[in-house]
């Protein structure tokens, strides 16, 4: 069965600052990831998906995600965070190679600081 | 284009009730997902659903159940209604299978009392 784990509950920045939410998964297949993003009291976002072709992938709000085989990784990053991006994030992996559901991570809190 | 949308947005239940909540998709979109979101246990994964057909189940006892109509809209049910089912549940939808995003509504804020 296919599992993300998030390691870090939460995650502090000083505005300005690059940021990363860490993200690491199994599967038996081809990963199929994703990045969501939650705001207080609402649903969640998609921010920026990874399903085959160029490892970084770029996504809304100025975030990116570099897909890592080796390491089974897809960190979250952004070069400068804004005090806007703070919210809980979601990583979430499919198995490519079978009819499998989405399975998230349990999150990270991000705490941009001005 | 409008978004998911779930009603109704707030509910208080007793134990022992059954509850039906409502999910329309967004238009184009042929699947539908639920999740049941809790401080303690995250995102966990209740159904899928693609063109009426149930696709995926999460590990839910029977109480919860769901279906999905022709127009994609969809609905779940959970009859009994127990103290551990308060909760924000979630509905997605995405224009295909698989492989494609999910977009999600604002959820159910479900309180059993």
């Amino acid at each position: 069965a296919q599992s993300v784990a998030q390691p870090e509950d939460q995650v502090k920045v000083a505005e300005g600052n690059p940021l990363t939410v860490k993200c690491t998964y199994s599967v038996s297949g081809n990963p199929y990831l994703f990045w969501y993003v939650q705001y207080p009291n609402r649903g969640l976002q998609f921010l920026l998906k990874y399903i085959t072709g160029d490892n970084l992938v770029k996504g809304s709000y100025g975030f990116e995600a570099e897909f890592n085989k080796s390491q089974t990784s897809f960190h979250l990053k952004k070069p400068s965070a804004l005090v806007s991006d703070s919210a809980l994030y979601f990583c979430a992996v499919r198995d490519g190679a079978g009819n499998t559901p989405l399975v998230f991570g349990k999150g990270t809190r991000l705490s941009v600081i001005a | 284009k409008a978004g998911v949308t779930q009603t109704p947005r707030y509910l208080i239940k007793t134990r022992g009730q059954q509850v039906t909540l409502s999910c329309s998709p967004i238009s184009g979109h042929r699947s539908v997902s639920w999740y049941q979101q809790t401080p303690g246990q995250g995102l966990q994964f209740l159904f899928e659903y693609f063109s009426e057909t149930q696709r995926n189940k999460g590990n839910f006892p029977g109480r919860f159940s769901g279906r999905q109509f022709s127009n994609s809209r969809s609905e779940m049910n959970v009859s009994t209604l127990e103290l551990g089912d308060s909760a924000l549940y979630l509905c997605a939808s995405s224009l295909d299978y698989y492989s494609y995003e999910q977009y999600f509504g604002p959820g159910t804020r479900l309180t059993v009392t």
